[in-house]
């Protein structure tokens, strides 16, 4: 049973880049067919998906962040990363990494990032 | 992009009941529809995938219905643990994947 464990800041100064950082455990991350993605949830608001990336390196990212937005993984870490680039308070939200073959069955908990000064 | 749009945004419903939930794609996304459910201060959890197909430990009470365009949530029979936010997804389109806006489903 795959389990993931995302961390990183919860508070992020505006214009600076916000990083978290999301370990899978309980099985490899070179696994056939997933995608490890990271999704996020403004407070009160629904879920956008904002990019995904396969164990080979190949990357999907939402044209919405597109410019924003950096996804890497190590494989040797079992881990894959989310780097999003000058954040304004648009950006607080709760960040999901999540894994799966095209929909999401595997979550992490979730990292409330609030981005003030 | 694709637009997911679900109704009703909030749904009142008795326990024992049967609650239907519905979310319809701004163009065909095939049989590539997900519905989760959402609990306070959870993550998501997958409850259908393939828009029919149960999730791994889902129980038989939830089903999915529909492809192209229209799909359907139901759950036959409410238990208390069921009162929750359910959202679809498409994966037809990946750029971007996009979620529906959310259905509450509250206790009538």
């Amino acid at each position: 049973q795959l389990q993931l464990q995302d961390s990183g800041p919860g508070l992020v100064k505006p214009s600076e880049t916000l990083s978290l950082t999301c370990t899978v455990s309980g099985g490899s991350i070179s696994r056939t067919s997933y995608y490890w993605g990271w999704i996020r949830q403004p407070p009160g608001k629904g879920l956008e998906w904002i990019g995904s990336i396969y164990y080979s390196g190949t990357t999907y990212y939402n044209p919405s962040l597109k410019s924003r937005i950096t996804i890497s993984v190590d494989t040797s870490k079992n881990q894959f990363s989310l780097k999003l680039s000058s954040v304004t308070a648009a950006d607080t939200a709760v960040y999901y990494c999540a894994g799966g073959p095209n929909f999401f069955d595997y979550w992490g908990q979730g990292t409330l990032v609030t981005v003030s000064s | 992009e694709i637009v997911m749009t679900q109704s009703p945004a909030t749904l009142s419903v008795s326990p024992g009941e049967r609650a239907t939930l519905s979310c319809r794609a701004s163009q065909s996304v095939s049989s590539n529809l997900a519905w989760y459910q959402q609990k306070p201060g959870q993550a998501p959890r997958l409850l259908i995938y393939g828009a029919s197909t149960r999730a791994t430990g889902i129980p038989a009470r939830f089903s999915g219905t529909g492809s192209g365009t229209e799909f359907t949530l139901t759950i036959s029979s409410l238990q208390s643990e069921d009162f929750a936010v359910y959202y679809c997804q498409q994966y037809n389109n990946w750029l971007p994947i996009t979620f529906g806006q959310g259905t509450r489903l509250e206790i009538k």
